[in-house]
């Protein structure tokens, strides 16, 4: 079975730092990967999410991963923080294919940034 | 995006008692919905996939006969925790698949917290 760890359980930032949250997953075939971020108070929603092609793909509000298949990795990355980037991160993974549907999820990383 | 909604959003029961959880979309229908089960700083563990019409498939570990999930039409699917214990206090999330959108892309409620006392 498919499994995705997440390196950092909490991280804090300054307003204005570059984020880099780290995702490896363990899977020998071919996956779909996914961002979701959970704000206070609301939901999971999704973030970005690669299928396939370009490896390096772009969410909402400045966030972009990039999967690199040769490390098992799909680190989330935004250049600069701001105060409304406080949230727990999720990085999950399902198999590719028709069907598909059941997510594997990391345990989450708790993104506190500081104004 | 798709929206997904669950009911309550905060429960607290006595032990023995059963408790019920909705999750219903609101503006699309799916034929699939998946319940999970967060502890705190844990990961979403998932617990089961609801399929519209047929019974629920239970990942290894979860009681079928202790979390009963229904899922009578297309935009509901419910968790009922029976004879609910303090081990059951947790975090429950729903999500639900859109159609119309591509394999693992998942539209989440809000989750339950059950506290059972």
């Amino acid at each position: 079975a498919q499994s995705v760890s997440q390196h950092n359980h909490h991280v804090i930032l300054s307003e204005a730092a570059s984020l880099e949250l780290g995702c490896n997953y363990s899977y020998g075939g071919t996956v779909n990967l996914f961002w979701y971020v959970q704000y206070p108070g609301q939901h999971l929603q999704l973030l970005l999410k690669y299928f396939s092609g370009d490896p390096l793909v772009k969410g909402i509000k400045g966030f972009e991963a990039e999967f690199i298949k040769s490390k098992f990795s799909f680190n989330l990355r935004k250049p600069s923080v701001q105060w409304s980037d406080t949230a727990e991160y999720f990085c999950a993974v399902t198999l590719s294919g028709a069907g598909s549907y059941q997510l594997t999820f990391g345990k989450g990383t708790k993104l506190s940034v500081i104004p | 995006g798709a929206v997904v909604s669950q009911h309550p959003s905060w429960v607290i029961c006595k032990s023995g008692t059963s408790v019920k959880i909705e999750c219903r979309s609101l503006d699309f229908q799916a034929t699939t919905m998946f319940w999970y089960r967060q502890f705190p700083k844990q990961s979403l563990m998932l617990m089961a996939t609801s399929n519209e019409g047929s019974k629920a498939t239970y990942e290894q570990g979860v009681e079928k006969d202790k979390f009963l999930i229904n899922h009578a039409s297309l935009t509901l699917s419910t968790l009922t925790v029976t004879s609910a214990h303090p081990e059951d206090s947790s975090f429950y999330i729903c999500s639900a698949r859109d159609p119309t959108t591509r394999a693992g892309e998942l539209f989440f409620g809000e989750g339950s917290r059950l506290t059972v006392l």
